[in-house]
């Protein structure tokens, strides 16, 4: 049972445009969700944070979108920058525990 | 910053061997995590602990083993590799916000 998914496996996308990654879920008692960056052997590294109680959450180039009601976010890059090239997870985090569901990632390519 | 560091980057280990790979965090984090990361599988969690001497099984928990004797360190134990737990191994810490904070990971072959 995959609760969260990522169902790009990549995206290519050309330097300066936007870059757009998708996460679905069904688990309805996520309440916080989260986006990971990962470069090719190295731990993620957190991105970007977002309660289920907001619709939008932005911090400099990214913003993460949050729509409840089709248990859909997406985290857009813009402009993107081949430095952005890296794998992106996406993660909700339900309730008393603190597990996050991690969904198995999308591999962006900014091409210079 | 919050500092998580694995014992070591690459592995190589023969069938049969016990293996440990060792997490330790500065933060002074509760909260600690094994996962493993496979292609087209994301990070799967092993086992997590909420305390000392605490631990709970994660999502795939088969082959593994976890210790925590002190709060900043989390140890995961293969008592006898398999060539299926080839993977890379992430450690991760928590306080009681949500976000969890990686280590860099360890590569282990297991030949």
């Amino acid at each position: 049972d995959q609760q969260v998914k990522q169902n790009s496996p990549s995206l290519s996308v050309q330097e300066g445009r936007i870059s757009i990654l998708n996460c679905d879920y069904t688990n309805s008692m996520f309440d916080y969700f989260l986006w990971y960056k990962k470069y090719p052997a190295e731990g993620p590294t957190f991105l970007i944070s977002i309660s289920s109680i907001k619709d939008k959450n932005e911090d400099g180039r990214f913003t993460v979108f949050l729509n409840k009601s089709a248990k859909h976010l997406s985290l857009h890059i813009v402009p993107s920058q081949p430095g952005d090239s890296a794998v992106y997870f996406c993660a909700g985090n339900g309730g008393a525990t603190n597990k996050l569901i991690f969904g198995t990632g999308t591999l962006l390519a900014v091409q210079p | 910053d919050v500092k998580v560091t694995q014992s070591s980057r690459y592995l190589v280990k023969r069938t049969g061997e016990k293996v440990f790979l060792e997490c330790v965090q500065d933060m002074d984090h509760e909260n600690m995590f094994w996962y493993r990361q496979d292609p087209g599988l994301g990070l799967r969690l092993i086992y997590f602990s909420y305390d000392v001497k605490m631990k709970e099984k994660g999502d795939i928990p088969e082959g593994y083993s976890v210790s925590r004797e002190k709060k900043e360190r989390f140890s995961l134990i293969l008592e006898s590799a398999s060539t299926n737990q080839t993977s890379m191994y992430l450690c991760a810490s928590s306080s009681d916000v949500e976000t969890q904070y990686f280590g860099p990971g360890t590569r282990l072959l297991v030949l």
